[in-house]
C-alpha cells in the first residue's frame, strides 16, 4: 500500500527566504506526482505535476523534483511571500488504478 | 473555461440523514473522482467514475455511493450519515480515467453532521 509522507508538518519564514518541502513514498511504481496548494477552507489548486520519466517541473518561482528511484521530491520556494501562505500537499498517482494518494501536507506560514 | 464546479458549499445535516453532493467537471473532461478529507484521515479517495461507469472504488462503507450522468456530471450519496461524515468533500475532474493527466479539483462542499 503507498503511503506518502511530507516533512515538515508546519514551518514558518520571514518573507524573502527560499524553503524547501519534502515528500516522500513508499512505492517508485508511480506513475507521476503532482504538487497542490490549500488555502484555508478551500479546494486544490495544481501547482506542479511531474511525470515519472521526468526529473523536475518550474513555474515562476516554484522549482519541483523527483527522484523515484529513492521514493523523493522537493518543492523549492524561491522568494518566499506572504501569499505563498498555505498548505502544500503532494500526491502520487500509481502506475496501476487512477486514484492519487496524498501526504497530510506541509502548512506554510511566511511572515511579512 | 470554467472550472470544476462543486453544488452546494456548505451543508448542515443530522445524523441519519441522507445528503447528496453534485459536481460539474471541466467541459470535455469525462473523468471524475471524489475525495474526503477531515482532519484526522487527510484526503482519502472514495471512487472515481468515467463514462457514467465507476472506475475504481477507495475503502468506504456501502453508505457512500455516487454516480455519473451522460453530460459526465457526478453526485455522490452519503445514507444514514454519522458524526465522522463531516467533512470537505472534494471532486477532480479530468480528460481521461486511469492516465497521467493532471487532476483539477473544485472548491468542495463542506458537509456538517450533528
Amino acid at each position: 500500500k503507498q503511503e506518502v509522507t511530507q516533512i515538515p508538518a508546519a514551518l514558518s519564514v520571514p518573507e524573502g527566504e527560499n524553503l524547501v518541502l519534502n515528500c516522500s513514498f513508499t512505492d517508485s511504481a508511480i506513475y507521476n506526482l503532482q504538487w497542490f496548494r490549500q488555502d484555508p477552507g478551500k479546494g486544490l489548486t495544481s501547482l506542479l505535476l511531474i511525470q515519472s520519466s521526468q526529473r523536475e517541473q518550474t513555474s515562476g518561482r516554484l522549482n519541483a523534483s523527483l527522484d523515484k528511484s529513492s521514493g523523493r521530491s522537493t518543492l523549492y520556494i524561491a522568494a518566499s511571500q506572504p501569499g505563498d501562505s498555505a498548505t502544500y500537499l503532494c500526491a502520487v498517482k500509481e502506475t496501476s488504478g487512477s486514484r492519487l494518494t496524498f501526504g497530510e501536507g506541509t502548512q506554510l506560514t511566511v511572515n511579512p | 473555461k470554467a472550472g470544476v464546479t462543486q453544488t452546494p458549499r456548505y451543508l448542515i445535516k443530522t445524523r441519519g440523514q441522507q445528503v447528496t453532493l453534485s459536481c460539474s467537471p471541466i467541459s470535455g473532461h469525462r473523468s471524475v473522482s471524489w475525495y474526503q478529507q477531515t482532519p484526522g484521515q487527510g484526503l482519502q479517495f472514495l471512487f472515481e467514475y468515467f463514462s457514467e461507469t465507476q472506475r475504481n472504488k477507495g475503502n468506504f462503507p456501502g453508505r457512500f455511493s455516487g454516480r455519473q450522468f451522460s453530460n459526465s456530471r457526478s453526485e455522490m450519496n452519503v445514507s444514514t450519515l454519522e458524526l465522522g461524515d463531516s467533512a470537505l468533500y472534494l471532486c477532480a475532474s479530468s480528460l481521461e480515467a486511469g492516465v497521467g493527466l493532471r487532476y483539477t479539483f473544485g472548491s468542495g462542499t463542506r458537509l456538517t453532521v450533528v
